[in-house]
């Protein structure tokens, strides 16, 4: 239980263009969904917080314009780069919680990788 | 000071080795400990998940809370080579939906 999928798992794109990734709670609701960036060798940070129904919470530092998140049902979230640069090349995980019974621990998707060209 | 330290290692065993992986907070308000598996280019698995103090174990893992000390640490018995991955330590405060992540510490277990 608690599996959680992104898609897709790999991405190029060239420069200037959008790209959308999808995270879908399978097997439980997730009343609450985030989104992370990872650098090689470094850390998980996180991007934003979303709940369903309800706009997203942005960390600090991070453009709301340019990474669009939407929340639509209680197994779906989307996250849309927008106009795409190279500097927008990262490693991208989205993570779910509210699986029942088990508290409010997050689990995550396998993530998506983005390279923009 | 950081919230959550992590030593970032890499640490290097040989196949059957005890592994303990820890990380120290500074705030005392984290209740809940998490440890989670990352393999390279995958997204982190949660292993372990605890809300007190003491041991808890699943398999060949134990997790272990000293919240007077602010001390987690997760062991590893008989290690094997599929055990080798990254080991993120994860805390949350009561109330809090985010989860404040350790660097990490890269492990790799030799045949």
């Amino acid at each position: 239980g608690a599996v959680v999928s992104q898609h897709p798992s790999w991405v190029i794109c060239k420069s200037g263009t959008s790209v959308k990734i999808e995270c879908r709670s399978l097997d439980f609701q997730a009343t609450t969904m985030f989104w992370y960036r990872q650098f090689p060798k470094q850390s998980l940070m996180l991007m934003a917080t979303s709940n369903e129904g309800s706009k997203a919470t942005y960390e600090q530092g991070v453009e709301k314009d340019k990474f669009l998140i939407n929340h639509a049902s209680l197994t779906l979230s989307t996250l849309t780069v927008t106009s795409a640069h190279p500097e927008d090349s990262s490693f991208y995980i989205c993570s779910a919680s509210g699986r029942e019974g088990l508290g409010d621990t997050q689990y995550f998707g396998p993530g998506t990788r983005l390279t923009v060209l | 000071q950081k919230e959550v330290e992590q030593d970032p290692g890499p640490l290097s065993v040989p196949e059957g080795a005890i592994v303990s992986l820890n990380c120290t907070y500074s705030n005392s308000a984290f209740q809940y400990f998490m440890w989670y598996r990352q393999y390279s280019r995958k997204g982190p698995e949660l292993l372990m998940y605890t809300y007190s103090s003491g041991n808890k174990e699943d398999g060949r893992f134990t997790a272990q809370v000293d919240k007077s000390s602010k001390y987690i640490s997760l062991f590893i018995r008989d290690s094997q080579p599929s055990d080798s991955a990254t080991y993120l330590c994860a805390m949350k405060w009561g109330g809090s939906e985010k989860l404040v992540f350790g660097k990490g510490t890269k492990l790799t277990v030799n045949p």
